[in-house]
């Protein structure tokens, strides 16, 4: 699985727009991009997930860039309940005997204040 | 809102005791995971079944780290004896197996050996 860079920390105002980038210059064409988050005390949590074309759902956007070696996560109008450690994890949607196996690297500690 | 169910929330024992942590998955899933994450590791992966089968425990130290399925609702991990390094949280999560279906994870059993 390719390896990502992400910033090890970030600050956001509440209702405004939480961009999160992840650096995975060295992605393969079968390799999707995951993101998963982490509130304090609990665990992860699905956020989204995708290949190559933008992908949306009820809690955030991502942005993947045409070259692919790059994303961002879009909470579009964060709360203090977004506060957690945010995970980009690059791995091919292989199934079988390789699902579920998440390699998880440090995140981004997103903090949203008032 | 279903749920991965975990007890105990929090266990503190002595060195060389035995602990039992236990994993009710989603209701339908067919692969479980058990994760540990200290603040030295991050989150990494120790072993998981699908079907109630052992698929991988590569991750697991084998001499004293066992995982079992009795059936489909409880997951177990058992550590004998018990080291001050076992010390961390253990989530467990659970899944269809199929990708683009998400984990989901409990909210861990955090550890104390003393």
């Amino acid at each position: 699985d390719a390896k990502t860079t992400q910033p090890p920390s970030m600050d956001c105002a509440e209702g405004r727009a939480a961009n999160l980038p992840c650096n995975h210059s060295t992605i393969s064409g079968n390799e999707y991009v995951y993101w998963y988050r982490q509130i304090h005390s609990q665990g992860p949590q699905y956020i989204i997930h995708g290949l190559k074309n933008n992908e949306t759902n009820e809690m955030a956007s991502l942005i993947i860039t045409e070259d692919r070696k790059s994303s961002t996560l879009i909470l579009p109008h964060a709360t203090l309940r977004d506060t957690a450690v945010y995970y980009c994890i690059v791995r091919v949607l292989a199934g079988g005997t390789s699902y579920g196996k998440l390699t998880f690297g440090q995140g981004t500690i997103l903090t949203v204040h008032p | 809102d279903a749920r991965v169910t975990q007890t105990p929330r929090h266990k503190v024992t002595e060195m060389g005791q035995e602990v039992t942590m236990r994993c009710q998955p989603i209701l339908g899933h067919n692969t479980v995971f058990w994760y540990r994450q200290t603040m030295m590791q991050g989150l990494e992966l120790l072993a998981y079944f699908r079907n109630r089968a052992p698929l991988d425990d590569s991750g697991m130290p084998k001499d004293r780290f066992s995982a079992e399925m009795p059936d489909a609702t409880l997951a177990t991990l058992k550590i004998q004896p018990s080291e001050p390094r076992d010390s961390a949280v253990y989530f467990c999560a659970s899944g269809w197996g199929t990708e683009g279906r998400p984990l989901h994870f409990g909210n861990g059993t955090r550890l104390t050996v003393t």
